[in-house]
C-alpha cells in the first residue's frame, strides 16, 4: 500500500468553475476525512466520512462545497462556482476507527488549488 | 467548542539548544493529543502522541506529556539538528476528526 493519494497535486481554476478532487486511502481504512489548509493556518476540518455514510460536515462548509465515498473506497470533494477564497490545500486522511477509537491518521500530500 | 492554541512562532534555535513549543487544549470530554510534523515539501506526518492525562509521547528526541490539569500537551527537545526544521501542528481528538492548532514552524540555523 502506497499510503493516501490525491489527484490533482495542483490545480488551477478561474474564478466561477467547477472543481472536484479525488482521495484514495489506505485500502483497510474505514474512515475518510477532508481538510483545508491556508498558508500560516493549521488544518481546517470539512467533513469525514465512516464507509459510505458522511458522519460529520463542518458549520463552515459552504453549500458549494460537497464530498461523496459512494462505495466507502475513494472520495471526491467538489467545490462549485469557485471563488478566490477557495484557494487553499485540500488535504485528505484516513484511519481505521469505530466509535471513539480510532488508528493514527495517515494523510495525503495534498492538492492546491489556485482560483484566478 | 473544542479547540487548540500553540505558541507563535517562527521558533529560531541554533544547532543542539533546548525545545520547547508550547501547546493548550480546550475540550468537553477525554480527547486523545497529538503532534504532526510538515517537512518542507511534505505531507503530514504523526510525530508522537498520547491517548490520557499523565501519558507521556516520545519519537525522534521529541517528548511530550499529557497535562488534564493544565490542559496542555507542551513538545519538547533537548538537543535541536537542522533537519527539525519543520512546521509543528498540536491536535486533539474526540469524536472522529483532529482539531488543529495553527502551527509553530521551527527554524534551526547550524
Amino acid at each position: 500500500d502506497t499510503g493516501v493519494s490525491q489527484n490533482p497535486r495542483h490545480k488551477i481554476t478561474k474564478r466561477g468553475q467547477n472543481v472536484t478532487f479525488r482521495c484514495d486511502p489506505i485500502s483497510e481504512h474505514n474512515r475518510l476525512y477532508w481538510y483545508r489548509q491556508t498558508l500560516g493556518q493549521g488544518p481546517e476540518f470539512l467533513t469525514y466520512f465512516q464507509n459510505e455514510a458522511q458522519l460529520e460536515k463542518s458549520r463552515l462548509l459552504s453549500d458549494r462545497f460537497s464530498a461523496e465515498r459512494p462505495k466507502g473506497s475513494f472520495s471526491t470533494l467538489e467545490i462549485q462556482r469557485t471563488e478566490q477564497g477557495d484557494s487553499a490545500m485540500y488535504l485528505c486522511a484516513s484511519s481505521l476507527g469505530a466509535g471513539r477509537l480510532n488508528t493514527e491518521a495517515f494523510f495525503g500530500q495534498g492538492t492546491r488549488l489556485t482560483v484566478v | 467548542g473544542d479547540s487548540v492554541t500553540q505558541m507563535e512562532g517562527p521558533v529560531t534555535l541554533s544547532e543542539e539548544a533546548f525545545l520547547t513549543i508550547n501547546c493548550t487544549y480546550t475540550a468537553t470530554g477525554y480527547p486523545s493529543l497529538f503532534w504532526y510534523v510538515q517537512y518542507p515539501g511534505e505531507g503530514l506526518q504523526l510525530l508522537l502522541k498520547a491517548t490520557k492525562a499523565d501519558d507521556k509521547g516520545s519519537n525522534k528526541g521529541f517528548e511530550a506529556t499529557y497535562r488534564k490539569e493544565t490542559t496542555s500537551f507542551h513538545l519538547e527537545k533537548g538537543s535541536v539538528q537542522v533537519s527539525d526544521s519543520a512546521v509543528y501542528f498540536c491536535a486533539l481528538r474526540w469524536t472522529g476528526k483532529l482539531i488543529f492548532g495553527q502551527g509553530t514552524t521551527l527554524q534551526v540555523k547550524p
